[in-house]
Protein backbone atom coordinates (compact mmCIF):
# COMPACT_ATOMS: atom_id res chain seq x y z
CA UNK A 1 0.00 0.00 0.00
CA UNK A 2 1.01 3.75 -0.47
CA UNK A 3 2.94 5.34 2.85
CA UNK A 4 1.63 8.41 4.94
CA UNK A 5 4.65 9.75 6.86
CA UNK A 6 3.30 11.27 10.33
CA UNK A 7 6.26 13.49 12.40
CA UNK A 8 6.92 13.46 15.09
CA UNK A 9 5.82 10.37 16.61
CA UNK A 10 5.99 11.70 19.60
CA UNK A 11 6.02 14.81 21.33
CA UNK A 12 6.30 16.83 24.69
CA UNK A 13 5.57 20.35 25.42
CA UNK A 14 5.04 23.04 27.93
CA UNK A 15 1.23 24.59 28.56
CA UNK A 16 0.91 27.58 26.85
CA UNK A 17 3.42 26.80 23.91
CA UNK A 18 2.34 25.74 20.42
CA UNK A 19 3.58 22.67 18.51
CA UNK A 20 3.26 21.53 14.88
CA UNK A 21 2.31 17.94 13.69
CA UNK A 22 2.96 16.97 9.83
CA UNK A 23 1.25 14.45 7.81
CA UNK A 24 3.03 13.46 4.33
CA UNK A 25 1.60 11.13 1.65
CA UNK A 26 5.23 9.85 0.21
CA UNK A 27 4.28 8.26 -2.99
CA UNK A 28 0.33 9.70 -4.02
CA UNK A 29 -1.41 12.30 -4.36
CA UNK A 30 -4.26 13.90 -1.41
CA UNK A 31 -6.68 16.28 -2.02
CA UNK A 32 -8.14 15.48 1.04
CA UNK A 33 -6.46 14.34 4.27
CA UNK A 34 -7.93 13.97 7.66
CA UNK A 35 -6.48 14.63 11.31
CA UNK A 36 -8.56 12.57 14.17
CA UNK A 37 -7.70 12.06 17.77
CA UNK A 38 -8.30 8.98 19.79
CA UNK A 39 -8.05 8.91 23.73
CA UNK A 40 -6.88 5.72 25.54
CA UNK A 41 -8.94 2.51 24.21
CA UNK A 42 -11.13 4.56 22.67
CA UNK A 43 -12.29 5.17 18.71
CA UNK A 44 -11.02 7.67 16.56
CA UNK A 45 -12.46 10.74 16.24
CA UNK A 46 -12.48 12.57 13.37
CA UNK A 47 -11.37 16.66 14.27
CA UNK A 48 -11.50 17.75 10.85
CA UNK A 49 -11.44 17.47 6.70
CA UNK A 50 -8.45 19.09 5.73
CA UNK A 51 -8.59 20.33 1.71
CA UNK A 52 -5.30 21.64 -0.49
CA UNK A 53 -5.82 24.94 -1.03
CA UNK A 54 -8.78 25.99 0.64
CA UNK A 55 -9.62 26.02 4.49
CA UNK A 56 -10.37 23.08 6.84
CA UNK A 57 -13.75 21.97 7.61
CA UNK A 58 -13.78 21.49 11.20
CA UNK A 59 -16.26 19.21 13.41
CA UNK A 60 -18.54 20.21 15.89
CA UNK A 61 -17.28 21.02 19.00
CA UNK A 62 -13.18 20.98 17.82
CA UNK A 63 -12.35 24.66 18.20
CA UNK A 64 -10.51 25.80 14.95
CA UNK A 65 -8.46 28.95 16.23
CA UNK A 66 -6.99 26.05 18.91
CA UNK A 67 -6.06 23.40 16.07
CA UNK A 68 -4.66 25.40 12.96
CA UNK A 69 -4.43 22.94 10.29
CA UNK A 70 -2.56 23.78 6.88
CA UNK A 71 -3.09 22.01 3.42
CA UNK A 72 -0.22 23.43 2.11
CA UNK A 73 0.24 21.18 -1.15
CA UNK A 74 -1.09 17.74 -2.76
CA UNK A 75 1.32 15.63 -0.29
CA UNK A 76 1.42 17.72 3.19
CA UNK A 77 -0.91 18.61 5.98
CA UNK A 78 -0.10 20.32 9.19
CA UNK A 79 -1.88 20.05 12.44
CA UNK A 80 -0.76 23.08 14.70
CA UNK A 81 -1.83 23.02 18.36
CA UNK A 82 -1.97 26.47 20.01
CA UNK A 83 -1.41 27.34 23.48
CA UNK A 84 -1.50 23.80 24.62
CA UNK A 85 -2.58 22.92 27.78
CA UNK A 86 -2.31 19.54 29.24
CA UNK A 87 -5.94 18.16 28.52
CA UNK A 88 -4.69 18.47 24.83
CA UNK A 89 -2.62 15.51 25.56
CA UNK A 90 -3.92 12.59 23.32
CA UNK A 91 -2.98 10.68 20.12
CA UNK A 92 -3.14 12.34 17.01
CA UNK A 93 -3.66 10.72 14.09
CA UNK A 94 -3.55 11.88 10.03
CA UNK A 95 -5.51 10.29 6.91
CA UNK A 96 -4.76 11.03 2.97
CA UNK A 97 -6.92 9.53 0.65
CA UNK A 98 -5.33 8.76 -2.41
CA UNK A 99 -7.55 10.83 -5.59
CA UNK A 100 -6.24 8.81 -8.58
CA UNK A 101 -4.37 5.74 -8.91
CA UNK A 102 -4.62 2.04 -7.60
CA UNK A 103 -5.23 3.13 -4.43
CA UNK A 104 -8.09 5.53 -5.57
CA UNK A 105 -10.22 6.11 -2.44
CA UNK A 106 -8.13 4.17 0.15
CA UNK A 107 -7.36 6.29 3.02
CA UNK A 108 -3.77 5.73 4.88
CA UNK A 109 -2.97 6.49 7.83
CA UNK A 110 0.35 8.03 9.64
CA UNK A 111 1.88 6.42 12.02
CA UNK A 112 0.50 8.72 15.11
CA UNK A 113 1.91 11.36 17.14
CA UNK A 114 1.55 11.03 20.61
CA UNK A 115 1.26 14.47 22.26
CA UNK A 116 1.93 15.08 25.50
CA UNK A 117 1.49 18.66 27.32
CA UNK A 118 3.31 19.40 30.83
CA UNK B 1 -26.40 10.56 9.42
CA UNK B 2 -23.77 8.01 8.69
CA UNK B 3 -23.02 5.20 12.32
CA UNK B 4 -21.30 2.34 12.72
CA UNK B 5 -21.85 -0.08 15.32
CA UNK B 6 -19.89 -2.35 16.87
CA UNK B 7 -21.57 -4.58 19.82
CA UNK B 8 -18.74 -5.95 20.88
CA UNK B 9 -16.25 -4.30 23.14
CA UNK B 10 -14.05 -7.04 23.77
CA UNK B 11 -13.74 -10.69 22.32
CA UNK B 12 -11.08 -13.42 22.77
CA UNK B 13 -10.31 -16.36 20.31
CA UNK B 14 -7.81 -19.75 21.10
CA UNK B 15 -5.23 -19.41 18.54
CA UNK B 16 -5.49 -21.67 15.78
CA UNK B 17 -8.88 -21.25 16.03
CA UNK B 18 -11.91 -19.13 14.05
CA UNK B 19 -13.53 -15.99 15.52
CA UNK B 20 -16.26 -13.86 13.96
CA UNK B 21 -16.33 -9.67 15.05
CA UNK B 22 -19.77 -8.20 14.21
CA UNK B 23 -20.73 -4.68 12.69
CA UNK B 24 -23.76 -3.06 11.85
CA UNK B 25 -23.87 0.81 9.88
CA UNK B 26 -26.64 2.88 8.81
CA UNK B 27 -26.77 4.98 5.68
CA UNK B 28 -28.91 6.28 3.01
CA UNK B 29 -26.25 5.93 0.59
CA UNK B 30 -26.68 2.69 -2.33
CA UNK B 31 -22.75 2.95 -3.21
CA UNK B 32 -20.27 2.96 -0.36
CA UNK B 33 -16.89 1.68 1.10
CA UNK B 34 -16.77 -0.56 4.33
CA UNK B 35 -13.37 -1.48 5.64
CA UNK B 36 -12.28 -3.21 8.67
CA UNK B 37 -8.89 -1.76 9.99
CA UNK B 38 -6.50 -3.38 12.74
CA UNK B 39 -4.74 -1.41 15.37
CA UNK B 40 -1.73 -3.33 16.86
CA UNK B 41 -0.19 -2.02 20.46
CA UNK B 42 2.32 0.04 18.00
CA UNK B 43 -1.57 2.19 17.18
CA UNK B 44 -0.89 2.28 13.43
CA UNK B 45 -4.38 1.57 11.95
CA UNK B 46 -4.02 -1.11 9.26
CA UNK B 47 -6.02 -1.80 6.48
CA UNK B 48 -7.17 -5.66 6.55
CA UNK B 49 -9.80 -5.73 4.07
CA UNK B 50 -12.11 -3.09 1.87
CA UNK B 51 -15.65 -3.99 0.57
CA UNK B 52 -17.83 -1.93 -1.84
CA UNK B 53 -21.25 -1.76 -1.50
CA UNK B 54 -21.88 -2.29 -5.45
CA UNK B 55 -20.23 -6.06 -5.18
CA UNK B 56 -22.02 -9.06 -3.69
CA UNK B 57 -19.39 -10.78 -3.36
CA UNK B 58 -18.01 -11.10 -0.33
CA UNK B 59 -14.06 -9.68 -0.10
CA UNK B 60 -11.06 -11.95 1.20
CA UNK B 61 -7.42 -11.59 2.11
CA UNK B 62 -5.88 -14.77 3.06
CA UNK B 63 -7.20 -15.56 6.89
CA UNK B 64 -9.24 -12.57 6.63
CA UNK B 65 -13.00 -12.82 4.96
CA UNK B 66 -16.35 -10.58 5.75
CA UNK B 67 -19.98 -11.36 5.27
CA UNK B 68 -21.82 -8.53 3.87
CA UNK B 69 -25.72 -8.21 4.08
CA UNK B 70 -26.56 -5.12 2.32
CA UNK B 71 -29.93 -5.32 3.45
CA UNK B 72 -29.60 -6.02 7.02
CA UNK B 73 -26.49 -3.29 6.66
CA UNK B 74 -24.37 -5.57 8.43
CA UNK B 75 -20.55 -6.46 7.90
CA UNK B 76 -18.79 -8.69 10.08
CA UNK B 77 -15.36 -9.83 9.77
CA UNK B 78 -14.05 -13.61 10.33
CA UNK B 79 -10.10 -14.44 11.11
CA UNK B 80 -9.96 -18.34 10.32
CA UNK B 81 -6.77 -20.32 12.04
CA UNK B 82 -6.33 -17.14 14.27
CA UNK B 83 -2.53 -16.20 15.10
CA UNK B 84 -1.02 -14.51 18.06
CA UNK B 85 -0.30 -11.13 15.67
CA UNK B 86 -4.02 -11.06 15.30
CA UNK B 87 -4.57 -9.73 18.96
CA UNK B 88 -5.22 -5.93 18.31
CA UNK B 89 -7.96 -3.46 18.34
CA UNK B 90 -10.41 -3.86 15.41
CA UNK B 91 -12.03 -1.23 13.58
CA UNK B 92 -15.15 -1.39 11.16
CA UNK B 93 -15.36 2.07 9.33
CA UNK B 94 -17.62 2.92 6.49
CA UNK B 95 -17.43 5.27 3.48
CA UNK B 96 -18.81 7.31 0.89
CA UNK B 97 -17.74 7.03 -2.35
CA UNK B 98 -15.90 10.40 -2.46
CA UNK B 99 -12.42 11.61 -2.17
CA UNK B 100 -13.74 14.67 0.17
CA UNK B 101 -15.80 12.64 2.57
CA UNK B 102 -14.84 11.00 6.17
CA UNK B 103 -14.39 8.07 7.20
CA UNK B 104 -16.53 6.88 10.06
CA UNK B 105 -15.35 4.53 12.29
CA UNK B 106 -16.81 2.15 14.54
CA UNK B 107 -16.64 2.11 18.49
CA UNK B 108 -13.99 -1.12 18.17
CA UNK B 109 -13.62 -4.46 19.20
CA UNK B 110 -10.72 -5.80 21.29
CA UNK B 111 -9.33 -9.19 20.25
CA UNK B 112 -7.67 -11.50 22.19
CA UNK B 113 -5.85 -14.70 21.16
CA UNK B 114 -5.18 -17.35 23.64
CA UNK B 115 -2.05 -19.36 23.06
Amino acid sequence: GAVVSQHPSRVICKSGTSVKIECRSLDFQATTMFWYRQFPKQSLMLMATSNEGSKATYEQGVEKDKFLINHASLTLSTLTVTSAHPEDSSFYICSARADTGIFYLEAFFGQGTRLTVV
Amino acid sequence: AQTVTQSQPEMSVQEAETVTLSCTYDTSESDYYLFWYKQPPSRQMILVIRQEAYKQQNATENRFSVNFQKAAKSFSLKISDSQLGDAAMYFCAYSPKTSYDKVIFGPGTSLSVIP
